[in-house]
């Protein structure tokens, strides 16, 4: 079955950086993008990139453009997030996501299986 | 970036309601938008995509409509596990960009 199991939650300090970890399984990695997704305590969901396994290619909003950087490692299916120049509103459950497609009479996207999360705490 | 704009932002609800929630697109995103369901502490949850096509396992108390710029997420017959928080997201163009969410509650 696919499963998405993401790294442990960290706690940092201000203007650090931090690592989480996606490790797929179940399914052939290579052959879909992965997401990430980011929601501060008692907020909503808030879209940060994609990575394409297969290229390395990535894209990410704006918003987190210079601060963030998505990696993977085919041999061993495994996706990265690293955010760099933490700051307090950074505090968040990070969650990877697969996105998956259906190609009908138009090609349908959407995040089906999601990691379990990260919670990222930024204090001094 | 393309605004979602999700009403109302919460709802009270009973047992074998029917619950309807709308999100709306600040321009027009054909049908590329999914909804998802969180429940407290957990992931989300894909529960509709290409804005009404069911995804596999959802119960078919779940549909959703629209096209352009309008969509609803409608549960027929409430049940005690649909309460939860229900966000939209559209896949149209990059940035990818959810609503605010629904908190759906049990009155």
């Amino acid at each position: 079955q696919v499963q998405l199991v993401q790294s442990g939650a960290e706690v940092k300090k201000p203007g650090a950086s931090v690592k989480v970890s996606c490790k797929a399984s179940g399914y052939s990695f290579t052959d879909y993008y992965i997401h990430w997704v980011r929601q501060a305590p008692g907020q909503g969901l808030e879209w940060m990139g994609w990575i394409n396994p297969n290229s390395g290619d990535t894209d990410y909003a704006q918003k987190f453009q210079g601060r963030v950087t998505m990696t993977r490692d085919t041999s061993i299916s495994t996706a990265s997030m690293e955010l760099n120049s933490l700051r307090s509103d950074d505090t968040a459950v990070y969650y990877c996501a697969r996105r998956g497609w259906i190609d009908d009479s138009s090609a349908y996207y959407y995040l089906d299986y999601w990691g379990q999360g990260t919670l990222v705490t930024v204090s001094s | 970036a393309i605004q979602m704009t999700q009403s109302p932002s919460s709802l009270s609800a009973s047992v074998g309601d029917r619950v309807t929630i709308t999100c709306r697109a600040s321009q027009g995103i054909g049908n590329e938008l999914a909804w998802y369901q969180q429940k407290l502490g957990k992931a989300p949850n894909l529960l509709i995509y290409g804005a009404s096509s069911l995804h596999s396992g959802v119960p078919a108390r779940f549909s959703g409509s629209g096209t352009g710029t309008d969509f609803t997420l409608t549960i027929t017959s409430l049940q005690p596990e649909d309460f939860a928080t229900y966000y939209c997201l559209q896949d149209y163009n990059y940035p990818w960009t959810f609503g605010q969410g629904t908190k759906v509650e049990i009155k």
